[in-house]
């Protein structure tokens, strides 16, 4: 499973767009880029993937960039309540071990007031 | 989003016994069900993947004889964590993916906090 690498952590003003970065030099063509979140002591949240074209849905944009060495999760507008570690993953296929997911360390992310 | 859902939530027992947690996907089957632990401040470890009628995946360094899973149904995995001792205090999370769509995302339960005493 390709790495990745994530800061440990960062700070966002509430009403702010919070940028979350996430190196994956070693993606290969066919792994998929998937973001989740956990709030604490709760299992974690599921936020947006892609695979080569930029993402958004209702939560998040995903901007990959057009190595796919790395990538970009958008929060447009944090609030108090986006405060939670962020996991970026480089999930295999289905058919390379069941596409399990491997969790990094994650960025904690706090939004402040 | 899909539904999964895990019992008990928490649970506290004595050293020794075994304790079983439940992991259904609620309005979606799955094939594949995956297991994760976490320790206080670090990320979650995945411990082994289930599927649906054979024997689970372990991954390297976990004792499939004390983490027992079993993926009966579709819907149904459960982890049994037997003989449990201090140590195995933990925060367990199942996730489960629904396998008739290629690169869907996985959907986690809410977690279950295990202390052994």
């Amino acid at each position: 499973d390709a790495k990745t690498t994530q800061p440990p952590s960062m700070d966002c003003a509430e009403g702010r767009a919070a940028n979350l970065p996430c190196n994956h030099s070693t993606i290969s063509g066919n792994e998929y880029v998937y973001w989740y979140r956990q709030i604490h002591s709760q299992g974690p949240q599921y936020i947006i993937h892609g695979l080569k074209n930029n993402e958004t849905n209702e939560m998040a944009s995903l901007i990959i960039t057009e190595d796919r060495k790395s990538s970009t999760l958008i929060l447009p507008h944090a609030t108090l309540r986006d405060t939670a570690v962020y996991y970026c993953i480089v999930r295999a296929p289905l058919y390379n071990q069941g596409g399990k997911l491997i969790f990094g360390q994650g960025t904690e992310l706090s939004v402040k007031p | 989003g899909a539904v999964v859902s895990q019992h008990p939530s928490w649970v506290i027992c004595k050293s020794g016994t075994s304790v079983k947690i439940e992991c259904r996907s609620l309005d979606f089957q799955a094939t594949t069900m995956f297991w994760y632990r976490q320790f206080p401040k670090q990320s979650l470890m995945l411990m082994a993947t289930s599927n649906e009628g054979s024997k689970a995946t372990y991954e390297q360094g976990v004792e499939k004889d004390k983490f027992l899973i079993n993926h009966a149904s579709l819907t149904l995995s459960t982890l049994t964590v037997t003989s449990a001792h201090p140590e195995d205090s933990s925060f367990y999370i199942c996730s489960a993916r629904k396998d008739i769509l290629l690169n869907t995302e996985a959907f986690f339960g809410q977690g279950t906090r295990l202390t052994v005493v």
